[in-house]
């Protein structure tokens, strides 16, 4: 199966700078990278995903980028604000009707005013 | 956005006891999931099924059951529940192609003493 580990764990950003996460998998079939933000007592919700056809993503503020010779992935957040503090997870999936997600296990972002 | 919906929201549950948690999601995707999120574990798939009448063992099964009787309803089952299964569940849905996003429930807190 799928192995994907995420660092780091925790991240302590102040307000305005930019916070990087970093994701690597391990089976190259792999096609299929989203990002997921949990806010405390709520669920995970999808914030951008990549495809393994794309090398950079970006939307509102989230920059994704994809190595796939590395097998690694990444989310930045540019500008970092009070709001951005929560869980951010990355997941791997080989896509397809018959495919699963494999998620990191997520990183704690703390952005300081 | 598609809409899981989960309950019981909060369960408490004794030893050897049996718990079943339900998941219903009403925009006809093909896929459903259930994860238990613990700290330092991240979200790790249970079960999940591609269709009614179908299931199957995602990362760490043991210990639960799963069952697909209609397109909109999942559920998970604990037949002899134990202290080690507390924790936080979540449902989702989605379906592979052109989205490959997989939409989760609000969570179900379960604590089994």
């Amino acid at each position: 199966g799928e192995q994907v580990e995420q660092l780091p764990s925790i991240l302590r950003v102040q307000e305005g700078s930019s916070a990087s996460i970093n994701c690597t998998y391990e089976n190259s079939a792999s096609n299929y990278f989203p990002w997921y933000k949990q806010e405390p007592g709520e669920n995970p919700k999808l914030i951008i995903d990549i495809r393994s056809n794309m090398e950079r993503k970006q939307t509102q503020g989230l920059i994704v980028l994809l190595d796939k010779k590395a097998k690694r992935f990444s989310l930045h957040i540019t500008d970092t604000q009070p709001g951005d503090s929560a869980m951010y997870f990355c997941a791997a999936s080989s896509g397809g009707s018959n495919a699963k997600l494999t998620f990191g296990k997520g990183t704690k972002l703390s952005v300081k005013s | 956005e598609a809409a899981v919906t989960q309950s019981p929201r909060n369960k408490v549950a004794v030893t050897g006891g049996k718990v079943t948690l339900s998941c219903n999601q009403t925009n006809n995707h093909n896929n459903m999931y259930w994860y238990r999120q613990d700290t330092g574990h991240g979200l790790r798939l249970i079960h999940y099924s591609y269709g009614a009448g179908s299931t199957e063992k995602g990362d760490i099964p043991d210990g639960y059951k799963a069952s697909r009787p209609s397109q909109e309803n999942f559920s998970l089952i604990l037949e002899l529940a134990t202290p080690s299964q507390t924790s936080v569940y979540f449902c989702a849905s989605g379906d592979w192609g052109d989205q490959d996003t997989q939409y989760f429930g609000p969570g179900t807190r379960l604590l089994v003493l």
